[in-house]
């Protein structure tokens, strides 16, 4: 089946910690996206990547990097883990015409202790 | 600064109509999307404007104002199954999106 598949599912990650989520498309979209969701808030986007090879910064990208060696994969990096880095973490992808909406996975659960 | 304005919660009877309204304040518009999210669920895309007037599909409609910088989502024929948030999100400038923080929906038998 088509679609946007993220890894792990859910995480409990010590403080200082570097952890790396992954992402992988399997639509050839060429945009991909990250955004963490937090209660009583958006969606704030953390990084994003227009192209394979190309990556941008969102709203809240500090302790955050992103990497797009490919069409398929958009892992998002933690360097060193802090507890206002937990959420949950949703990676997302489109064809990157205006009209089309994004797809995205099913999320990663982060609790940061 | 940029904004998406909409209402924290809404109640409705199963088989009744409901509007949830979204106004927006932006830098630039170039698009305005409705999304469904079920809890501990993923958003799933429901309804696209960009021009003004209404959009139906189904038992979905999505209506956008640019003028007034205003959209409204509404649900005929209310289900059980349509306890969720509802996201509305705006393409900016930029073409980033920017998200409100959900309209809670909570459908009573």
């Amino acid at each position: 089946i088509a679609g946007i598949t993220q890894a792990p599912t859910s995480q409990i990650l010590a403080a200082g910690r570097r952890m790396t989520l992954r992402c992988t498309q399997d639509m050839r979209h060429n945009a991909m996206y990250w955004y963490r969701q937090d209660l009583g808030l958006g969606l704030r986007l953390i990084h994003y990547s227009n192209t394979a090879g190309t990556t941008g910064k969102g709203e809240v990208p500090d302790g955050y990097s992103v990497s797009r060696a490919n069409t398929d994969d958009f892992p998002l990096t933690l360097a060193s883990a802090v507890p206002s880095q937990t959420s949950v973490y949703f990676c997302a992808s489109s064809d990157g015409h205006s009209n089309q909406p994004q797809h995205f996975g099913d999320g990663t659960r982060l609790s940061i202790l | 600064g940029q904004n998406i304005d909409q209402p924290t919660e809404m109640t409705a009877t199963e088989g009744a109509i409901v509007q949830i309204n979204c106004t927006y304040q932006t830098s630039g518009f170039n698009g305005l999307f409705w999304y469904q999210q079920h809890a501990g669920e993923a958003p799933t895309f429901l309804s696209y404007n960009v021009l003004d007037g209404l959009e139906e599909k189904g038992r979905f409609s999505s209506f956008l104002s640019r003028s007034k910088g205003y959209s409204y989502l509404l649900l005929k024929e209310l289900q059980m199954k349509d306890s969720a948030s509802y996201l509305c999100a705006v393409r900016d400038s930029n073409y980033q999106l920017i998200w409100g923080a959900g309209t809670k929906l909570i459908i009573k038998p």
